[in-house]
């Protein structure tokens, strides 16, 4: 079965500071991967998504993230957080026969001014 | 723009009610989903469906059943609410397996 690890539960940047946050998942072919935000009180939107070709993805907000296939991750990265950016990241994994995603327990960033 | 609306934002039931949540999408997609959410464990998957009438069990299925009598609607049922059923409950849907999931605002359920 696949699984997800996010291995920081909260990560505090200062606005304008650069961002990472880290995704491993487990399984045995090619993943479908995914990144979400949600806001507080708010249900989940979708920041990106890799299903094959380019390991380089751009989203939503000016947010990337790098498929590693040998290291079997999918972090997300954005150059510059903006205070709008404080929420939870959740990062999913979906499978070729699997007809659901399997989720992350979650990053909460908060963000300093 | 795609919606997903859940019934209940906020929802207070006491221990044995039979509870109700319902889903429903505006984008004729085929697939919907139900997770609950908790802090520290993400999103868990009860149930979704592929299809009306047609369920499959998710990861944590106890203790809940699933209606889905037309494509539009997806309805998840405490059949005897516990205080351990207290969370977020988040519907989604897809229009196809593994694409982009729209997830409905949450409901959150406390059984007292």
């Amino acid at each position: 079965a696949q699984s997800v690890t996010q291995p920081d539960i909260h990560i505090t940047v200062s606005e304008g500071a650069s961002l990472e946050l880290r995704c491993n998942y487990s399984y045995g072919a090619t993943p479908y991967l995914f990144w979400y935000v949600q806001s507080p009180g708010q249900g989940l939107q979708l920041l990106l998504k890799y299903f094959s070709g380019d390991t380089l993805v751009q989203g939503i907000k000016g947010f990337e993230a790098e498929f590693k296939r040998s290291q079997s991750s999918f972090n997300l990265r954005k150059p510059s957080v903006h205070w709008s950016d404080a929420a939870e990241y959740f990062c999913a994994v979906g499978t070729g026969t699997a007809s659901k995603l399997t989720f992350g327990t979650g990053t909460r960033l908060q963000v300093t001014l | 723009d795609v919606k997903v609306t859940q019934s209940s934002r906020y929802l207070v039931k006491r221990t044995g009610e039979k509870v109700f949540l319902e889903c429903v999408q505006d984008m004729d997609h085929e697939n919907m989903f139900w997770y609950r959410q908790d802090p520290g464990l993400g999103l868990r998957l009860i149930y979704f469906s592929y299809d009306v009438k047609m369920k499959e069990k998710g990861d944590i299925p106890e203790g809940y059943s699933v209606s889905r009598e037309k494509k539009e609607r997806f309805s998840l049922i405490l059949e005897s609410a516990s205080t351990n059923q207290t969370s977020m409950y988040l519907c989604a849907s897809t229009l196809l397996l593994n694409t982009e999931a729209f997830f409905g605002q949450g409901t959150r359920l406390t059984v007292v």
